[in-house]
């Protein structure tokens, strides 16, 4: 079993659909969640940083960790073509080298 | 603007040859990291470096080698070794600040290696 599990897609949405993303993960001592977003043959870049439990949000993002049920997601609200992109979870433990750990990633599309 | 330069974009590789992935950051980060991506598969970390002439093996580093000669620059050789080679390749770098960002990377563009 994979530490972090993310379906792979891909999720077709229409243009201002809300759009809910979502990673599972099985180690307990993850307090730190991100999310990446990655257009086609481009390196990922931050979306959104959580620490612990908790919602967050950034304008059409939300991010939200339920450390209870070891269970993130990401909300966008009025999904955009731009949108359109694969987003891969990360998460990592508090302390020493503090290694991230990625989900395989989810690729959206949004048809206008 | 700063960043990390990745090059080249694209490499054709024959199998039995050794080719160098260059990697470049201008934002005074320490630590520097060697991902591949696969189809389905994620980000496997492949090397990571916290500090200059040091450097440690990651989940998959058979058959890749790197140097830390410069707190800027962490090439990736993917040798002869490596079975199969042909994937993404990404480098990220990361600060060593503690605490809130701590863990946050950031990523170059990627080099795609095609082996031929």
């Amino acid at each position: 079993q994979k530490e972090v599990e993310q379906d792979p897609g891909p999720l077709s949405v229409p243009e201002g659909a809300i759009v809910s993303l979502n990673c599972t993960y099985s180690n307990s001592a993850f307090q730190y969640f991100m999310w990446y977003r990655q257009y086609s043959r481009k390196g990922p870049e931050l979306l959104m940083y959580t620490y612990s439990s908790g919602n967050k949000e950034d304008g059409r993002f939300t991010a939200q960790v339920d450390k209870s049920s070891k269970y993130i997601s990401l909300f966008i609200r009025d999904s955009q073509p731009s949108d359109s992109a694969t987003y891969l979870c990360a998460m990592s433990v508090s302390g020493g080298y503090q290694k991230v750990t990625f989900g395989t990633g989810t690729k959206l599309q949004v048809i206008p | 603007d700063g960043g990390i330069t990745q090059s080249p974009k694209y490499l054709f590789r024959k199998e039995g040859q050794n080719v160098t992935l260059s990697c470049e950051q201008n934002l005074n980060h320490d630590a520097m990291y060697w991902y591949r991506q696969d189809p389905g598969q994620g980000l496997r970390l492949i090397y990571y470096s916290q500090i200059v002439n040091d450097f440690q093996k990651g989940d998959i580093a058979e058959g890749y080698s790197v140097s830390r000669e410069k707190k800027e620059s962490f090439p990736l050789t993917v040798t002869s070794a490596q079975k199969n080679p042909t994937a993404f390749y990404l480098c990220a770098s990361r600060s060593r600040q503690e605490g809130y960002g701590a863990n946050v990377l950031t990523f170059g563009a990627g080099s795609r290696l095609t082996v031929l």
